[in-house]
């Protein structure tokens, strides 16, 4: 059974530095969706991916960030000059395009800006 | 916009005892309902979801949640909370596919942490 996975998933960066998180959903799931989780609050919605392409993106995605998904397969976020208001745990999910209800997520990759 | 909001950010109780956890919803139209679990340093696990049919949801780990519209409202009860229970809870929803286009985002509530007591 093999899940939604990301990675890392722990990155510690300085401030100003460039980060990338890689995110493999479920083989066949059509959707794919980034989400942000501060401390203490629920996840917030940051962007969506119909197969290859970028349908949705959140006002919470600045142009610091970007998200891809070349192959409709695997899709990487990258954050460009991280700050420190960027530590946050990045979520993934997945889900299929028919009757894709339910979303799938990973494990997530938790963010440190020193 | 739709919003979420959970009532009480910290639940705790006694092994045994019943568990509930708030969630009221805000929507024009009755949204999809969700309630997902998070364990520590882990991801979302779905625990259960309305979408129109039956107002009772079961879901795993024997929890359940009734939708009442009337009450804008989706609780999560559990008759007998366990130990390994103890965990974030979040309540979720997203559009309806007739609301337009919708790509079922989840909007999700601030969160319920359920401690459970020996």
């Amino acid at each position: 059974d093999t899940g939604v996975s990301q990675d890392p998933r722990h990155k510690i960066t300085k401030r100003g530095q460039n980060v990338t998180f890689r995110c493999d959903p479920i083989s066949e799931h059509n959707r794919l969706y980034w989400y942000r989780q501060t401390l203490g609050q629920g996840p917030e919605f940051l962007t969506y991916f119909q197969n290859e392409a970028q349908l949705e993106k959140s006002r919470l995605l600045s142009d610091r960030f970007s998200a891809e998904r070349p192959k409709g397969s695997f899709s990487t976020l990258e954050i460009q000059r991280t700050e420190q208001g960027d530590s946050a745990m990045y979520l993934c999910a997945s889900s299929l395009l028919a009757g894709g209800i339910e979303q799938y997520f990973g494990p997530g990759t938790r963010l440190t800006v020193t | 916009a739709q919003s979420v909001t959970q009532l009480g950010s910290h639940v705790s109780v006694s092994e045994g005892a019943l568990v509930l956890l708030r969630c009221n919803y805000s929507s024009s139209v009755p949204p999809y309902l969700f309630w997902y679990v998070q364990y520590p340093n882990q991801g979302l696990q779905l625990l259960l979801k309305y979408t129109s049919a039956a107002t009772l949801v079961k879901g795993i780990n024997g929890f359940e949640a009734e939708f009442k519209k009337s009450e804008t409202s989706f609780h999560l009860t559990k008759p007998s909370a366990h130990m390994s229970d103890a965990a974030e809870y979040f309540c979720a929803v997203s559009d309806r596919p007739d609301s337009g286009g919708s790509n079922y985002k989840l909007t999700f509530g601030k969160g319920t942490l359920l401690t459970v007591n020996p």
